[in-house]
């Protein structure tokens, strides 16, 4: 089972580029990478996906090196509305074994004005 | 999180009961799961499935049963439930190659 490793909390200001990291060392041939942001009382939504190199969104970006043990969660120019916990997901997608989907403990981002 | 709903929200129960907690979704997918969220444990797999009447153990399936027998219903059941599952508990759902979405959660506190 790939699991991941991610920093517990981070601290940011408001219009900075926040870089989260997760390490999934064991992951799989098949994983795909999903990142989701959860707000307190509330289900995690999904922000982004890929499988290698980059991947960029509305939202946000996602860089995958070559030897795919770890992904980066790029959000540019945060605002206090960012202020939350972000969890990065492996395995599970397009035809891969669904048992081993596992989430890390996530990272709890705080923006601060 | 419009298309997946939890019923119910919130339940206290006492230890030994039993309850069945429901996942509805009206997105006609095939992939259903079902989490439990601990402070300070991310979320962990209990059970899921890849297509009605389909249904697999997850992470941490002891205690629960699920069933699959309707496509958009993913039923998760506690038979004699315990204060170790006093959770927040999640329901997702995904189509094919297509990433997770999940519900709001059901509250639940085993006393």
């Amino acid at each position: 089972l790939a699991k991941t490793t991610q920093p517990i909390s981070m601290d940011s200001y408001e219009g900075q580029e926040v870089n989260i990291t997760c390490s999934h060392n064991n992951i799989a041939t098949n994983d795909y990478i999903t990142w989701y942001q959860q707000f307190p009382s509330q289900g995690p939504r999904f922000i982004i996906q890929g499988y290698k190199t980059k991947v960029t969104n509305e939202v946000a970006s996602l860089f995958i090196p070559a030897d795919r043990k770890s992904s980066t969660l790029s959000l540019p120019r945060v605002s206090l509305s960012d202020t939350a916990v972000y969890y990065c997901l492996v395995g599970g997608n397009y035809g891969g074994s669904q048992g081993n989907l596992i989430f890390g403990k996530g990272t709890k981002l705080s923006v601060k004005p | 999180n419009a298309g997946v709903t939890q019923t119910p929200k919130f339940r206290v129960l006492k230890t030994g009961q039993s309850m069945t907690l429901l996942c509805a979704q009206d997105m006609n997918h095939e992939y259903m799961y079902w989490y439990r969220q601990d402070p300070g444990m991310g979320l962990r797999l209990i059970h899921y499935s890849v297509g009605e009447g389909t249904t697999a153990k997850g992470e941490v399936p002891d205690g629960y049963n699920v069933s699959r027998l309707k496509k958009q219903n993913f039923l998760l059941g506690l038979e004699s439930a315990a204060p170790s599952q006093t959770s927040v508990y999640f329901c997702a759902v995904r189509g094919v190659n297509q990433p997770q979405h999940f519900g709001d959660g059901t509250r639940l506190s085993i006393l």
